[in-house]
């Protein structure tokens, strides 16, 4: 069964600064990664995926993300903060073979001004 | 830009009562979810469905829920007799057939179980 953590529940950032949050995930097969924002009392947008390939991929609002196998982790960063980033963000696994999207408990993300 | 659209937006509903939760999927997506939200934290998975039935659920998905797409357009969560635990925000999210594809949520039902 797959699985995804997040082991910060928050994570404070001064605007202009760059930002990470972590990521690890567990599949038996190969994983589809996903990455969601969800702003106050919003649905759940999508920001960015990885399906094969290049390991650093490249999302909305200037998110990018790395793949790393060997640890099984795809971290969300940005180089730049902007307080507009202040959301809470899911990341998300799918495993091949498999029709459900997991999600992990979600890292709430603020940006100091 | 085709979205997910859902309603109501909020529903309140006595303790026993049925609700049914209403969703709109993006009109080339085949594959269609419930998933659930308690208090703004851990979304969590409900309930898969493709090709006219459910290809996986969870297990919070029990007897007292059921999914239909009557009409091949809406895609629909019932609970049969809501609990107070039932009290959540309920995302539907559909995705196309190719592997790899994201889904794609709505803005959400707000039910409240009073």
């Amino acid at each position: 069964a797959q699985s995804v953590a997040q082991p910060e529940d928050q994570v404070n950032v001064a605007e202009g600064n760059p930002l990470t949050v972590k990521c690890t995930y567990s599949v038996s097969g190969n994983p589809y990664l996903f990455w969601y924002v969800q702003y106050p009392n919003r649905g759940l947008q999508f920001l960015l995926k990885y399906i094969t390939g290049d390991n650093l991929v490249k999302g909305s609002y200037g998110f990018e993300a790395e793949f790393n196998k060997s640890q099984t982790s795809f971290h969300l960063k940005k180089p730049s903060a902007l307080v507009s980033d202040s959301a809470l963000y899911f990341c998300a696994v799918r495993d091949t073979g498999d029709d459900k999207i997991i999600f992990g408990k979600g890292t709430r993300l603020h940006i100091l001004p | 830009e085709p979205e997910v659209t859902q309603t109501p937006s909020h529903q309140v509903t006595q303790m026993g009562q049925e609700v049914i939760l209403r969703c709109v999927p993006i009109s080339n997506h085949l594959y269609f979810y419930w998933y659930r939200q308690i208090l703004g934290q851990k979304v969590e998975f409900l309930v898969s469905f493709y090709n006219n039935e459910i290809s996986e659920k969870s297990e919070i998905f029990d007897d007292q829920f059921s999914v239909e797409r009557p009409d091949g357009s809406n895609f629909t969560l019932k609970i049969r007799s809501t609990k107070l635990e039932d009290s959540a925000m309920y995302f539907c999210a559909s995705r196309k057939v190719r592997q790899g594809n994201e889904a794609f949520f709505g803005q959400g039902t707000r039910l409240t179980v009073v």
